[in-house]
């Protein structure tokens, strides 16, 4: 069954720093990969997800995401930070009919002016 | 304007009693899910259902129980025997429900405490 990892259950970057939030997938069979961001007390909204086809994924709000299928890993970065970005973010894999998905823990970013 | 809409906001059970959050949508998706969000462990699947009249446990299905009568409609009912109630629901809905690529859109959430 496919699992997710995401590396550092807190991330604090500074406005205008690079974000990296990290995330790592195991999966028997060619994963499909979403991003999504939760503010709080709402739910989730998507970012980007990749499927098949080109391995760098742009979403919305500036974000971006690599397919790197040897390092098993869905990195999501963005250039610059803003203060809106303050979020838990949030990586997931799907496999299978069922479209069950499996979601990662959660990284929380902090963004501090 | 289309959506996955969930009430209450804000609920608060006694011990011992059955409660059932609702989430409606009007995408006219096929497929529904219910998941459990407590702090520091994502989401966890509590059940879902590919079609009307048809539902499967997901993941953490104990103490919980579900109905898909209608296409728009997939109500959740936490019952007594649910030992440790108190979380944040979420519930999502995707075009179908069988197919990888689908994008899950998720409802603003129901915060249930038990007291």
């Amino acid at each position: 069954a496919q699992s997710v990892t995401q590396l550092g259950s807190h991330v604090s970057v500074s406005e205008g720093a690079l974000v990296l939030l990290r995330c790592n997938y195991s999966s028997s069979v060619p994963p499909y990969l979403f991003w999504y961001v939760q503010y709080p007390n709402q739910g989730l909204q998507l970012l980007l997800k990749y499927t098949t086809g080109a391995t760098l994924v742009k979403g919305i709000n500036g974000f971006e995401a690599e397919f790197k299928k040897s390092e098993t890993s869905f990195h999501l970065t963005k250039p610059s930070a803003h203060m809106s970005d303050a979020a838990e973010y949030f990586c997931a894999v799907s496999e299978g009919e069922n479209n069950d998905m499996r979601f990662g823990a959660g990284t929380r970013l902090t963004v501090k002016p | 304007d289309g959506g996955i809409t969930q009430s209450p906001k804000y609920l608060f059970r006694k011990e011992g009693q059955n409660v059932t959050l609702s989430c409606e949508q009007n995408l006219n998706h096929d497929a529904m899910y219910w998941y459990r969000q407590d702090p520091g462990q994502g989401l966890r699947l509590i059940y879902y259902s590919q079609i009307v009249n048809d539902f499967q446990k997901g993941d953490i299905a104990e103490g919980y129980s579900v109905s898909r009568e209608k296409k728009e409609s997939f109500p959740l009912t936490v019952t007594s025997a649910q030992k440790n109630p108190t979380a944040f629901y979420l519930c999502a809905s995707s075009i179908r429900g069988g197919g990888s690529t689908d994008t899950q859109y998720f409802g603003p959430g129901t915060r249930l405490t038990v007291l």
